[in-house]
C-alpha cells in the first residue's frame, strides 16, 4: 500500500523555466511533508518541508504547495538550473512520532541548458 | 567533515555469506535510521534506534540484525544473505525521533549477492 506517490516518474525541463513535481498522499494522518534531493551515489538530502497547517513555503528558487482537500503536494523550483538535475522524493512521517519516513518513489528532474 | 557516512560504500558477496555495514554520525542526533532502496527504487525504512534503543522494526527477516553499540554508531549485520537483499542501504540520523525532523542521509552502501 504506497501512502506517498510521484506518480511521474521523470520530467525535462529547460533551464530557467518552472519545474514542477507532484506528490499525492492517501493517509490522512499525516500532517507534514518533507522533499528531499537525491544526486547518484549520494544520499538524499533535505530540501524543504511543510507542515499540515501551511498551505504554502517558500525557500529561495523552492516553494512548496500543500493541498489537503485534494491530499497533494506540489514542489516549485523556479528558475531552473542544470544543477537541479537529480531525484526529488517527497515524504511523510508515518503518522506516528518515531520518525518513519513514508517515501514516494521519486522523480528523476532533468533541466536541459 | 563527513555527518553521516557508511562503509563500506560497495559490497559484492555471494549467497549465503554474512556480511556488516557500518554507520557513524557526527552531528550529536538521537535517532538513527537504516532505509533500503530496492531495484524500484522505493526507500523503505527497516530500523530506527533512539539512544541505542530499537525503536521501528518494519518487518524485517530475522536475518538481519541492527547494532548500535553508542547512539553515534548503528550497525548493520545481515546472515545468510540471498539474492533479494541485493540493494542500496542508506542510514540515516535525525535530532530527535518525532516525525518532523530533518532525516539527514548517508552516502549508502550498494550491496551485490551474486
Amino acid at each position: 500500500d504506497q501512502q506517498v506517490k510521484q506518480n511521474s516518474p521523470s520530467l525535462s525541463v529547460q533551464e530557467g523555466r518552472i519545474s514542477i513535481l507532484n506528490c499525492d498522499y492517501t493517509n490522512s494522518m499525516f500532517d507534514y511533508f518533507l522533499w528531499y534531493k537525491k544526486y547518484p551515489a549520494e544520499g538524499p538530502t533535505f530540501l524543504i518541508s511543510i507542515s499540515s497547517i501551511k498551505d504554502k513555503n517558500e525557500d529561495g528558487r523552492f516553494t512548496v504547495f500543500l493541498n489537503k482537500s485534494a491530499k497533494h503536494l506540489s514542489l516549485h523550483i523556479v528558475p531552473s538550473q542544470p544543477g537541479d538535475s537529480a531525484v526529488y522524493f517527497c515524504a511523510a512521517p508515518g503518522g506516528t512520532s518515531y520518525g518513519k519516513l513514508t517515501f514516494g518513489q521519486g522523480t528523476i528532474l532533468t533541466v536541459h541548458p | 567533515d563527513t555527518a553521516v557516512s557508511q562503509t563500506p560504500k560497495y559490497l559484492v558477496t555471494q549467497m549465503g555469506n554474512d556480511k556488516s555495514i557500518k554507520c557513524e554520525q557526527n552531528l550529536g542526533h538521537d535517532t538513527m535510521y537504516w532505509y533500503k532502496q530496492d531495484s524500484k527504487k522505493f526507500l523503505k525504512i527497516m530500523f530506527s534506534y533512539n539512544n541505542k534503543e530499537l525503536i521501528i522494526n518494519e518487518t524485517v527477516p530475522n536475518r538481519f540484525s541492527p547494532k548500535s553499540p553508542d547512539k553515534a554508531h548503528l550497525n548493520l549485520h545481515i546472515n545468510s544473505l540471498e539474492l533479494g537483499d541485493s540493494a542500496v542501504y542508506f542510514c540515516a540520523s535525525s535530532p530527535t525521533m518525532t516525525g518532523d525532523n530533518e532525516q539527514f542521509f548517508g552516502p549508502g552502501t550498494r550491496l551485490t549477492v551474486l
